[in-house]
């Protein structure tokens, strides 16, 4: 079954660095998106993603972040300045044709700031 | 703001013991409803849907889900659970017109053999 790939498992930051989660829908994926679970809370959506532009973005979602399919297969998600706050786990996940199709999540980065 | 509850925070049973988790959500419109499980160690895995059609909707791994639209529930069950379905399951509603996901806050189910 086609997967959704996260990379790296594990990122460790100093506060304030700029920090890239990096992953790979499923191929035929039209819609994309970036979830995080803070240790302890809820599963929070962050930001979904269509025909190259944000279609969603949550308060959460603020001018520190940002998101790029800068080729056909990765979708990146971009914090400038990481706060102590910003670690979490990062979920990436994919849809198929149509936006309210189930979505595929990748096995998620682990953001450390330190 | 939408939100999405999960009655139990932990549940600790026995193999062949029956499961039911509860999930309720406070949208009042069109909703689609996800259970996601997540095994140690594993991704995100989707259990089952319910998108429109018979409220009661069957998964993998013998999981079954039931739609009670005058509750704004969507429960899922297991008549007879096993060792393996150690997991922390989550619950999921999408509104209709919208793709993201709201989560509840999940529930860690540990089997004791």
């Amino acid at each position: 079954e086609p997967e959704v790939t996260q990379t790296p498992s594990h990122q460790v930051t100093q506060m304030g660095q700029e920090v890239i989660l990096r992953c790979v829908p499923i191929s035929n994926h039209l819609y994309f998106y970036w979830y995080r679970q803070i240790l302890g809370q809820k599963v929070e959506f962050l930001v979904s993603f269509y025909n190259n532009e944000i279609s969603e973005k949550s308060e959460i979602f603020d001018d520190q972040f940002s998101v790029e399919r800068p080729d056909g297969s990765n979708f990146t998600l971009k914090i400038r300045s990481t706060k102590l706050e910003d670690s979490a786990m990062y979920f990436c996940a994919s849809s198929g044709m149509t936006g309210n199709q189930p979505q595929h999540f990748g096995d998620g980065t682990r953001l450390s700031i330190l | 703001a939408q939100s999405v509850s999960q009655h139990n925070h932990h549940v600790i049973l026995s193999e062949a013991a029956s499961l039911e988790l509860g999930c309720n959500y406070s949208y009042g419109g069109t909703v689609n409803l996800f259970w996601y499980v997540q095994y140690p160690g594993q991704h995100l895995q989707l259990l089952l849907k319910y998108f429109s059609g018979d409220p009661l909707v069957k998964g993998i791994k013998g999981f079954e889900a039931e739609f009670i639209k005058s509750k704004f529930s969507f429960n899922l069950r297991k008549p007879s659970v096993q060792w393996s379905d150690t997991a922390e399951y989550f619950c999921a509603v999408q509104r209709s017109n919208d793709y993201k996901l709201s989560f509840g806050a999940g529930t860690t189910v540990t089997v004791r053999a």
